[in-house]
């Protein structure tokens, strides 16, 4: 009930290619889903994050596409840069309570020069 | 900028000695977390708190403890280190938004 799956787990993706990153939950009582960007020897960071009320939220070359229906969401890069290089974690997690993010494995993307 | 600094980079402790790490916060933030993350398993939740004295197990939370006196200071305890907690450790700070520091990778021998 709690889990978040994501995939696939590995992506490479040529430069200016788009990288397309998926994950499922199964709680439908999850109410923020925030994608977070990892570097080599770093802490994860915040990317880009939606709510249930709305299908899709672009930033710049990133977008999540949310489906309610199938509990699916998505993270698409337009244009991918090798600096876009890095592992992506996708997260759910439930409003006023303790906040607690579930996380998915991860994807690793390699963009090729 | 969220500050969210962890006490040690690299460390490399002896199987069955008692470590600490520390996360100290500079946002006034209630809540805080223990992440490690492995390979191919992501980011698992040790233990979080959500205020001083306050703290509740998260996903994985045996053979670690942790305390919080102060509200700016998380620390996790591993009481008597094994070779299965190698691994990556990650503080987080926030509410939704939760914000990581840049990790302590533990290597127990």
């Amino acid at each position: 009930q709690q889990q978040v799956k994501q995939s696939p787990q590995s992506l490479i993706v040529q430069k200016g290619g788009i990288s397309i990153i998926n994950c499922a939950y199964e709680n439908t009582a999850f109410d923020y889903f925030p994608w977070y960007q990892q570097f080599p020897g770093k802490g994860p960071a915040l990317l880009i994050a939606i709510r249930p009320d709305v299908s899709e939220k672009k930033e710049g070359r990133f977008t999540i596409s949310f489906n309610k229906s199938a509990k699916q969401f998505s993270l698409h890069i337009m244009d991918s840069q090798p600096g876009d290089s890095a592992t992506y974690f996708c997260a759910a997690s439930l409003s006023g309570g303790s906040e607690k993010l579930v996380f998915g494995k991860g994807t690793k993307l390699t963009v090729n020069p | 900028d969220v500050k969210v600094t962890q006490s040690s980079r690299y460390l490399v402790k002896r199987t069955g000695e008692k470590v600490f790490l520390e996360c100290v916060q500079d946002m006034d933030h209630e809540n805080m977390f223990w992440y490690r993350q492995d390979p191919g398993l992501g980011l698992r939740l040790i233990y979080f708190s959500y205020d001083v004295k306050m703290k509740e197990k998260g996903d994985i939370p045996e053979g670690y403890s942790v305390s919080r006196e102060k509200k700016e200071r998380f620390s996790l305890i591993l009481e008597s280190a094994s070779t299965n907690q190698t691994s990556m450790y990650l503080c987080a700070t926030g509410r939704n938004t939760q914000y990581f520091g840049p990790g302590t990778r533990l290597t127990v021998l």
